[in-house]
Protein backbone atom coordinates (compact mmCIF):
# COMPACT_ATOMS: atom_id res chain seq x y z
CA UNK A 1 0.00 0.00 0.00
CA UNK A 2 1.25 3.61 -0.97
CA UNK A 3 -1.00 5.94 0.55
CA UNK A 4 -1.91 7.29 -2.96
CA UNK A 5 -5.94 6.60 -3.40
CA UNK A 6 -8.34 6.61 -6.80
CA UNK A 7 -11.45 6.76 -7.71
CA UNK A 8 -13.67 5.29 -9.33
CA UNK A 9 -12.52 2.30 -9.60
CA UNK A 10 -13.91 1.59 -12.50
CA UNK A 11 -16.14 3.49 -14.65
CA UNK A 12 -18.11 3.21 -17.74
CA UNK A 13 -18.51 6.41 -20.49
CA UNK A 14 -19.76 6.62 -23.78
CA UNK A 15 -18.23 8.08 -26.96
CA UNK A 16 -18.20 12.10 -26.67
CA UNK A 17 -19.11 12.18 -22.96
CA UNK A 18 -16.42 13.74 -20.35
CA UNK A 19 -15.07 12.30 -17.15
CA UNK A 20 -13.14 13.39 -14.15
CA UNK A 21 -11.04 10.83 -12.33
CA UNK A 22 -10.00 11.71 -9.02
CA UNK A 23 -6.57 10.80 -6.87
CA UNK A 24 -5.62 12.19 -3.24
CA UNK A 25 -1.62 11.63 -2.85
CA UNK A 26 0.51 10.46 -0.22
CA UNK A 27 0.85 11.96 2.87
CA UNK A 28 3.69 14.28 2.50
CA UNK A 29 3.44 14.52 -1.00
CA UNK A 30 3.04 17.66 -3.19
CA UNK A 31 3.51 16.29 -6.68
CA UNK A 32 1.22 13.93 -9.09
CA UNK A 33 1.84 12.43 -12.31
CA UNK A 34 -1.14 11.13 -14.83
CA UNK A 35 -0.48 8.24 -16.42
CA UNK A 36 -2.35 6.08 -19.31
CA UNK A 37 -1.86 2.21 -19.86
CA UNK A 38 -3.69 1.20 -22.65
CA UNK A 39 -4.12 -3.14 -22.30
CA UNK A 40 -0.62 -4.47 -23.17
CA UNK A 41 1.44 -1.26 -23.15
CA UNK A 42 3.61 0.21 -20.61
CA UNK A 43 1.60 3.35 -18.80
CA UNK A 44 2.24 7.15 -20.83
CA UNK A 45 3.06 10.21 -18.91
CA UNK A 46 0.30 12.36 -19.27
CA UNK A 47 1.24 15.30 -17.04
CA UNK A 48 2.57 16.57 -13.89
CA UNK A 49 1.25 18.62 -10.95
CA UNK A 50 3.54 20.45 -8.67
CA UNK A 51 2.46 22.94 -5.91
CA UNK A 52 -0.91 23.46 -8.22
CA UNK A 53 0.69 24.01 -11.26
CA UNK A 54 1.39 21.90 -14.28
CA UNK A 55 5.19 20.93 -14.01
CA UNK A 56 5.17 19.31 -17.81
CA UNK A 57 2.96 17.48 -20.01
CA UNK A 58 3.30 14.43 -22.36
CA UNK A 59 2.12 13.59 -26.02
CA UNK A 60 -1.47 14.08 -25.43
CA UNK A 61 -4.05 16.33 -26.66
CA UNK A 62 -5.75 19.45 -24.90
CA UNK A 63 -8.84 17.76 -23.94
CA UNK A 64 -7.06 15.99 -21.38
CA UNK A 65 -6.68 18.60 -18.92
CA UNK A 66 -5.92 18.39 -15.09
CA UNK A 67 -6.17 20.35 -11.59
CA UNK A 68 -4.24 19.95 -7.95
CA UNK A 69 -5.81 21.33 -5.32
CA UNK A 70 -4.16 23.31 -2.03
CA UNK A 71 -4.00 19.76 -0.31
CA UNK A 72 -2.26 18.28 -3.41
CA UNK A 73 -4.99 15.97 -4.23
CA UNK A 74 -5.72 15.78 -8.27
CA UNK A 75 -8.29 15.39 -11.26
CA UNK A 76 -7.77 14.16 -14.64
CA UNK A 77 -10.60 15.30 -16.95
CA UNK A 78 -11.05 14.23 -20.30
CA UNK A 79 -13.47 15.44 -22.62
CA UNK A 80 -14.74 14.38 -25.91
CA UNK A 81 -14.28 11.00 -25.05
CA UNK A 82 -12.99 8.47 -27.78
CA UNK A 83 -13.25 4.83 -27.95
CA UNK A 84 -9.30 5.08 -27.36
CA UNK A 85 -9.32 6.39 -24.21
CA UNK A 86 -10.40 3.41 -22.45
CA UNK A 87 -7.48 2.49 -20.45
CA UNK A 88 -6.11 2.26 -16.82
CA UNK A 89 -5.41 5.57 -15.55
CA UNK A 90 -2.41 5.68 -12.84
CA UNK A 91 -2.01 8.45 -10.80
CA UNK A 92 1.78 8.63 -8.99
CA UNK A 93 2.30 11.12 -5.57
CA UNK A 94 5.89 12.10 -5.02
CA UNK A 95 7.33 14.60 -1.85
CA UNK A 96 8.73 16.73 -4.80
CA UNK A 97 9.31 17.38 -8.35
CA UNK A 98 12.38 15.27 -8.79
CA UNK A 99 11.27 12.53 -6.55
CA UNK A 100 10.72 8.76 -6.60
CA UNK A 101 6.82 8.45 -7.79
CA UNK A 102 4.24 5.86 -5.56
CA UNK A 103 1.51 4.80 -7.68
CA UNK A 104 -2.04 4.63 -6.69
CA UNK A 105 -3.83 1.44 -7.95
CA UNK A 106 -6.01 3.06 -11.18
CA UNK A 107 -9.11 3.80 -12.53
CA UNK A 108 -10.24 1.43 -15.56
CA UNK A 109 -12.41 3.60 -17.81
CA UNK A 110 -14.00 2.12 -20.54
CA UNK A 111 -15.33 4.05 -23.47
CA UNK A 112 -18.33 2.67 -25.55
CA UNK B 1 14.88 10.51 -22.86
CA UNK B 2 16.44 7.46 -22.91
CA UNK B 3 14.11 4.13 -24.12
CA UNK B 4 14.90 1.35 -22.26
CA UNK B 5 14.61 -2.51 -24.03
CA UNK B 6 13.79 -5.71 -21.61
CA UNK B 7 12.93 -9.06 -22.98
CA UNK B 8 9.23 -9.44 -23.33
CA UNK B 9 9.56 -12.30 -20.96
CA UNK B 10 11.11 -15.01 -18.95
CA UNK B 11 10.98 -17.50 -16.58
CA UNK B 12 12.38 -18.33 -13.14
CA UNK B 13 12.53 -21.15 -10.50
CA UNK B 14 11.22 -20.37 -7.12
CA UNK B 15 13.84 -20.14 -4.75
CA UNK B 16 16.10 -18.95 -7.10
CA UNK B 17 17.56 -16.17 -8.37
CA UNK B 18 15.75 -14.13 -11.10
CA UNK B 19 18.13 -11.86 -13.17
CA UNK B 20 16.39 -9.15 -15.33
CA UNK B 21 18.41 -7.47 -17.65
CA UNK B 22 17.64 -3.53 -19.37
CA UNK B 23 19.24 -1.63 -21.62
CA UNK B 24 19.37 2.08 -22.14
CA UNK B 25 23.05 2.77 -24.48
CA UNK B 26 21.31 5.89 -24.56
CA UNK B 27 20.99 6.80 -21.15
CA UNK B 28 22.96 10.87 -20.30
CA UNK B 29 24.00 11.77 -17.29
CA UNK B 30 21.32 12.91 -15.51
CA UNK B 31 19.08 9.99 -15.73
CA UNK B 32 18.41 7.23 -12.95
CA UNK B 33 17.34 3.65 -13.60
CA UNK B 34 14.28 3.04 -11.72
CA UNK B 35 12.49 -0.45 -11.54
CA UNK B 36 9.20 -0.59 -10.75
CA UNK B 37 6.71 -3.83 -10.99
CA UNK B 38 3.27 -4.79 -12.26
CA UNK B 39 0.91 -7.23 -10.82
CA UNK B 40 -2.45 -8.09 -12.47
CA UNK B 41 -2.54 -4.22 -13.51
CA UNK B 42 -2.80 -2.91 -10.24
CA UNK B 43 -0.42 0.08 -10.15
CA UNK B 44 3.39 0.05 -10.53
CA UNK B 45 4.87 -0.98 -7.30
CA UNK B 46 8.41 0.82 -6.82
CA UNK B 47 11.12 -1.54 -6.34
CA UNK B 48 15.17 0.22 -6.40
CA UNK B 49 16.64 3.02 -7.84
CA UNK B 50 20.16 4.00 -8.68
CA UNK B 51 22.36 6.16 -10.55
CA UNK B 52 26.01 5.00 -10.89
CA UNK B 53 26.47 2.60 -7.90
CA UNK B 54 25.06 -0.95 -7.37
CA UNK B 55 22.15 -0.42 -4.88
CA UNK B 56 20.50 -3.03 -2.82
CA UNK B 57 17.33 -3.34 -0.82
CA UNK B 58 14.91 -5.37 1.29
CA UNK B 59 13.37 -6.45 -2.13
CA UNK B 60 15.92 -6.43 -4.80
CA UNK B 61 19.22 -5.70 -5.85
CA UNK B 62 20.32 -3.22 -8.79
CA UNK B 63 23.62 -3.46 -10.79
CA UNK B 64 24.62 -1.13 -13.01
CA UNK B 65 27.48 -1.56 -15.57
CA UNK B 66 30.08 0.84 -15.39
CA UNK B 67 29.36 2.72 -18.60
CA UNK B 68 25.74 2.81 -17.49
CA UNK B 69 24.61 1.47 -20.99
CA UNK B 70 23.12 -1.36 -19.00
CA UNK B 71 21.26 -2.90 -15.87
CA UNK B 72 20.14 -5.96 -13.84
CA UNK B 73 17.18 -5.95 -11.06
CA UNK B 74 18.18 -9.04 -9.14
CA UNK B 75 15.62 -10.97 -6.97
CA UNK B 76 17.61 -13.03 -4.81
CA UNK B 77 14.98 -15.54 -3.71
CA UNK B 78 12.04 -15.65 -6.25
CA UNK B 79 8.78 -16.94 -4.97
CA UNK B 80 5.48 -17.03 -6.98
CA UNK B 81 4.20 -13.71 -5.79
CA UNK B 82 7.04 -11.98 -7.31
CA UNK B 83 5.22 -12.94 -10.72
CA UNK B 84 4.38 -9.67 -12.35
CA UNK B 85 5.93 -7.65 -15.43
CA UNK B 86 8.80 -5.44 -14.64
CA UNK B 87 9.26 -2.70 -15.93
CA UNK B 88 13.07 -0.49 -16.32
CA UNK B 89 12.77 3.35 -16.27
CA UNK B 90 15.43 5.73 -17.01
CA UNK B 91 14.08 9.20 -15.55
CA UNK B 92 15.39 12.73 -16.20
CA UNK B 93 16.71 14.09 -12.40
CA UNK B 94 16.06 17.60 -13.33
CA UNK B 95 12.62 19.64 -14.45
CA UNK B 96 9.45 17.13 -15.34
CA UNK B 97 10.71 14.00 -13.41
CA UNK B 98 8.68 11.50 -16.10
CA UNK B 99 8.53 8.19 -16.26
CA UNK B 100 9.12 6.31 -19.93
CA UNK B 101 7.87 3.16 -19.07
CA UNK B 102 8.87 0.47 -22.41
CA UNK B 103 7.27 -2.85 -22.55
CA UNK B 104 8.53 -4.13 -19.55
CA UNK B 105 9.49 -8.21 -18.86
CA UNK B 106 7.07 -10.35 -18.43
CA UNK B 107 8.95 -12.57 -15.13
CA UNK B 108 7.06 -15.80 -14.63
CA UNK B 109 8.30 -17.44 -11.21
CA UNK B 110 7.82 -21.51 -11.45
CA UNK B 111 6.76 -23.51 -8.34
Amino acid sequence: ETGVTQSPTHLIKTRGQQVTLRCSSQSGHNTVSWYQQALGQGPQFIFQYYREEENGRGNFPPRFSGLQFPNYSSELNVNALELDDSALYLCASSPGRSETQYFGPGTRLLVL
Amino acid sequence: DAKTTQPPSMDCAEGRAANLPCNHSTISGNEYVYWYRQIHSQGPQYIIHGLKNNETNEMASLIITEDRKSSTLILPHATLRDTAVYYCIAAVISGTYKYIFGTGTRLKVLA
